[in-house]
């Protein structure tokens, strides 16, 4: 089946400084990316979507600059969180699409950022 | 605004016994509607999509029914097992085919 795998699993950061989270999607070549944000006991909340080769699509309320998300190949993208803070402390997944079904995505396991 | 309802924040429910999850939308018009599991500090996993043509549809222990009408669709795990704890997300598409999901149901079966 598709797998896709995230990289890291945990990270903590000190404020201020910036972590970069990977996504891959191992067996199959994902045109588009997903990035969600899950804040303890809340539900997936999606950030933005990423297409291969493309700039992001963000979400309203989340900022750009702020999270930068780079798509570069078709089994690649990559999610920054720039000047971390505190607040952004929180459990980010990434999903991938297969070709053009669009309604199948699957997840990657999740990556837990603490900023301290 | 667009919502996605899970009525339920947690479910406790004896071993064997048929689980029943709700999730309610509103000011979504959905071609399909999916089911994720998603166990603790893991992503979620896909079990069952069902489209708006489809009232019913079922995999192993698992049955989704789907009622535009209403803009409900019910999750039923029957025969229900300690291993089937989980929270159980439901979601929709928008017409960008972005996904968004319900707020969960955490479901445990107590042996």
């Amino acid at each position: 089946g598709a797998v896709v795998s995230q990289h890291p699993s945990r990270v903590i950061c000190k404020s201020g400084t910036s972590v970069k989270i990977e996504c891959r999607s191992l067996d199959f070549q994902a045109t588009t990316m997903f990035w969600y944000r899950q804040f303890p006991k809340q539900s997936l909340m999606l950030m933005a979507t990423s297409n291969e080769g493309s700039k992001a699509t963000y979400e309203q309320g989340v900022e750009k600059d702020k999270f930068l998300i780079n798509h570069a190949s078709l089994t690649l993208s990559t999610l920054t969180v720039t000047s971390a803070h505190p607040e952004d402390s929180s459990f980010y997944i990434c999903s991938a699409r297969v070709g053009t079904v669009h309604y199948e995505q699957y997840f990657g396991p999740g990556t837990r950022l603490t900023v301290t | 605004s667009q919502k996605i309802e899970q009525n339920s924040e947690a479910l406790n429910i004896q071993e064997g016994k048929t689980a029943t999850l709700t999730c309610n939308y509103t000011n979504y018009s959905p071609a399909y509607l999916q089911w994720y599991r998603q166990d603790p500090g893991r992503g979620p996993v896909f079990l069952l999509l069902i489209r708006e043509n489809e009232k019913e549809k079922r995999k192993e222990r698992l049955k989704v029914t789907f009622d535009t009408t209403l803009k409900q669709s019910l999750f039923h795990i029957t025969a229900s097992q300690p291993a089937d704890s989980a929270t159980y997300l439901c979601a929709l598409e928008d017409g960008a085919n972005n996904l968004f999901f319900g707020t969960g149901t955490r479901l445990t079966v107590i042996p």
